[in-house]
């Protein structure tokens, strides 16, 4: 596609529900990120895909957090049992690989998360 | 690993003079270095880049970035803010030849007074 297409655009789910976000990246964009912002914060990294390797989890903030992503393609973040600290904004990123002109990482829109 | 810092919080500049949004970084080898900026709910927006080649680069909106390899600084500037600047600003770094992850700054919030 022409960006990176995130659904849904906002979310308001009682605390305890699992909740799903989906991203579609740039055709072609190998990498892809998931970053989360609470109001008034800064990015905090999640999970980075690239490629066939094995994602990089280390930002998951518990193993409440997971994500899967199918090949190159679409990427799901799923937070089960959300929590009121969960509300936030989750923003997701993609990207050609590393190799070549030093590639920018292109950003959603964002969805946005409400915990009650 | 790599890591970036921008120490300042919130930058207040009046409308017209110029502005310097800072940002030092550290890497294991050499850097790609990137700016974006973020408008009140929206996502970010790409600004510039340094791969390689001169220090100064140029991006969009009038803004341009100075890469300085003995300061390990990348900072952000404008010849003349104008209010519709106003937004939270984020440095970023990624280590070339390296498969690996881009890290952000934690951010800058841009004040430009009318």
């Amino acid at each position: 596609g022409a960006g990176v297409s995130q659904s849904p655009s906002n979310k308001v789910t009682e605390k305890g529900k699992d909740v799903e976000l989906r991203c579609d990246p740039i055709s072609g964009h190998t990498a892809l990120y998931w970053y989360r912002q609470r109001l008034g914060q800064g990015l905090e990294f999640l999970i980075y895909f690239q490629g066939n390797s094995a994602p990089d989890k280390s930002g998951l903030p518990s193993d409440r957090f997971s994500a899967e992503r199918t090949g190159e393609s679409v990427s799901t973040l799923t937070i089960q049992r959300t929590q009121q600290e969960d509300s936030a904004v989750y923003l997701c990123a993609s990207s050609l690989a590393w190799t070549g002109a030093g590639n920018t990482i292109y950003f959603g829109e964002g969805s946005w998360l409400t915990v009650v | 690993a790599q890591s970036v810092a921008q120490p300042e919080d919130q930058v207040n500049v009046a409308e017209g003079n110029p502005l310097t949004v800072k940002c030092t970084y550290s890497v294991s080898g050499n850097p790609y270095l990137f700016w974006y900026v973020q408008y009140p709910n929206r996502g970010l927006q790409f600004l510039l880049k340094y791969i390689t080649g001169d220090n100064l680069v140029k991006g969009s909106y009038g803004f341009e970035a100075e890469f300085n390899k003995s300061q390990t600084s990348f900072h952000l500037k404008k010849p003349s803010a104008l209010v519709s600047d106003s937004a939270l600003y984020y440095c970023a770094v990624r280590d070339i030849g390296r498969d690996d992850k881009i890290i952000f700054g934690k951010g800058t919030r841009l004040h430009i007074l009318p």
